[in-house]
């Protein structure tokens, strides 16, 4: 039973540019959340997508969007990309939060940096 | 806003010996914690939850307490083994909302 997959696990990135990071959750589970984690930083809810939707958001601007695929697979996008996005991003799937406390599984992210 | 904090950033101790990792939270509304371990390179790893209506819980060698009362978590590692040297993180949430994190705790393992 495979966990949760992220790709691609390293990625280099220059200011301004566009990046598209990927995850599919494990098996059976049906919500998709996306965290980034600074260096030495818990990490920090960046938005949860349910049934294909956007149902919560953290604090993070436009500039960070995403997209859940009819197989519950996840894209992440960040646009213009500034230094201080460079980070640790974790996606991480669960059961429907709205209707189970359970926990979240966190894949091994990918690492982005920013030059 | 909801904050989690740990008492201790680092934590070392000797193999063999227990260890107690702290938490503080302060959302009263939270009914529901996990304990994630976080190895280099890798992301969180599931260790052991909790929800409100309960004070403790066990796992293989693994014990976390609930206080309520004055909104406090911790994980007790027993027998503490190489191993275990990671990153400790306690999450709050309640259903249907998102999980908040704490800073981490480091835990080095002398051997």
């Amino acid at each position: 039973d495979a966990g949760v997959t992220q790709s691609p696990t390293h990625l280099i990135k220059t200011r301004g540019q566009q990046v598209t990071l990927r995850c599919s959750p494990k098996s059976g589970h049906d919500t998709v959340s996306w965290y980034q984690q600074a260096l030495g930083q818990g990490p920090q809810f960046i938005f949860q997508y349910y049934e294909e939707e956007e149902r919560q958001r953290g604090n993070f601007p436009d500039r960070f969007s995403g997209h859940q695929f009819p197989n519950y697979s996840s894209e992440l996008n960040v646009n213009a990309l500034l230094l201080g996005d460079s980070a640790l991003y974790l996606c991480a799937s669960s059961r429907d939060r709205a209707r189970y406390n359970s926990p979240l599984h966190f894949g091994n992210g990918t690492r982005l940096t920013v030059t | 806003g909801e904050s989690v904090g740990l008492h201790l950033p680092t934590l070392s101790v000797q193999e063999g010996d227990n260890s107690i990792i702290n938490c503080a939270y302060s959302n009263s509304a939270s009914d529901y914690f996990i304990w994630y371990k976080q190895e280099s390179g890798k992301g969180p790893q599931f260790i052991i939850d909790i929800r409100s209506n309960m004070d403790k819980r066990q796992g293989q060698r693994v014990t976390v307490l609930l206080n309520k009362t004055v909104k406090h978590l911790s994980l007790q590692i027993a027998a503490t083994q190489p191993g275990d040297s990671a990153v400790y993180f306690c999450a709050e949430g309640n259903t249907g909302n998102q999980f908040y994190f704490g800073t981490g705790t480091s835990l080095t393992v002398i051997p």
